[in-house]
């Protein structure tokens, strides 16, 4: 079964700053999906960016891009120029390939904290 | 292009009785998931329908839970009887088609918080 884990239960970071949230997966699985999600007070799950395991290149978004280590499990989310509507649980998740395993998988999540 | 909507947002019930939750999908959205999200904790899927067949409720405890989606469009989930741990947030989601090459992206609804005392 694959597992996301994200060591980080809360970050802050200065408003226009930059930062990174971690995450890192395991899975017996060679193609899958990997995505973050923002989850804002209102509960809605917001895409922010994702990833296809096969594409080499890492994904970017605006001010929101990736780093994707394959090798390593690795996928952390790196936020430039920080604004103060960022401020939500950021959520890593996992989805594998193939039909009949496209549920989510998440991690327990990043709270981040945008200081004025 | 109208979201994923939910109903109802809040429910408080006590344990044993029964609830229900509705979710509405995006128009021509063919898959629909059920998470369960614990407070502090990530969203686990509780149920994955394709049109109006299940592909996967492996973590639908079925003694309690059941779900259905007739007619392959709405979903109802319900509890029956709660238990204090079933307090959490249920979402529902929806994608275009679970088949590679589609859109595999799904979109969430706003959730109903359920408070079980």
């Amino acid at each position: 079964a694959q597992t996301v884990t994200q060591s980080q239960p809360e970050m802050s970071v200065q408003e226009a700053e930059t930062v990174t949230l971690s995450c890192t997966y395991d899975t017996s699985e060679s193609d899958y999906y990997l995505f973050w999600y923002k989850q804002p007070p209102s509960r809605q799950m917001i895409l922010v960016i994702r990833q296809e395991a096969y594409k080499q290149q890492n994904a970017t978004e605006n001010r929101f891009s990736v780093n994707f280590q394959k090798a390593a499990k690795s996928f952390s989310l790196k936020i430039s120029d920080s604004q103060l509507g960022d401020a939500a649980m950021y959520f890593c998740a996992y989805m594998g390939f193939f039909f009949g395993n496209e549920k989510l998988t998440f991690g327990t999540g990043t709270r981040l904290t945008i200081i004025p | 292009e109208a979201g994923v909507a939910q109903s109802p947002r809040y429910k408080i019930i006590e344990k044993r009785q029964s609830v229900a939750f509705w979710c509405n999908p995006i128009s021509g959205h063919a898959t629909l998931y059920w998470y369960q999200q614990i407070l502090g904790q990530g969203p686990k899927l509780l149920i994955q329908f394709q049109n109006n067949g299940v592909v996967d409720d492996s973590q639908l405890p079925k003694d309690r839970f059941s779900a259905e989606r007739l007619k392959g469009v709405d979903s109802t989930l319900k509890i029956q009887p709660a238990k204090l741990e079933d307090s959490a947030v249920y979402l529902c989601a929806s994608s275009l088609n679970s088949d590679r090459g589609k859109n595999y992206e799904q979109y969430f609804g706003p959730g109903t918080r359920l408070t079980v005392t």
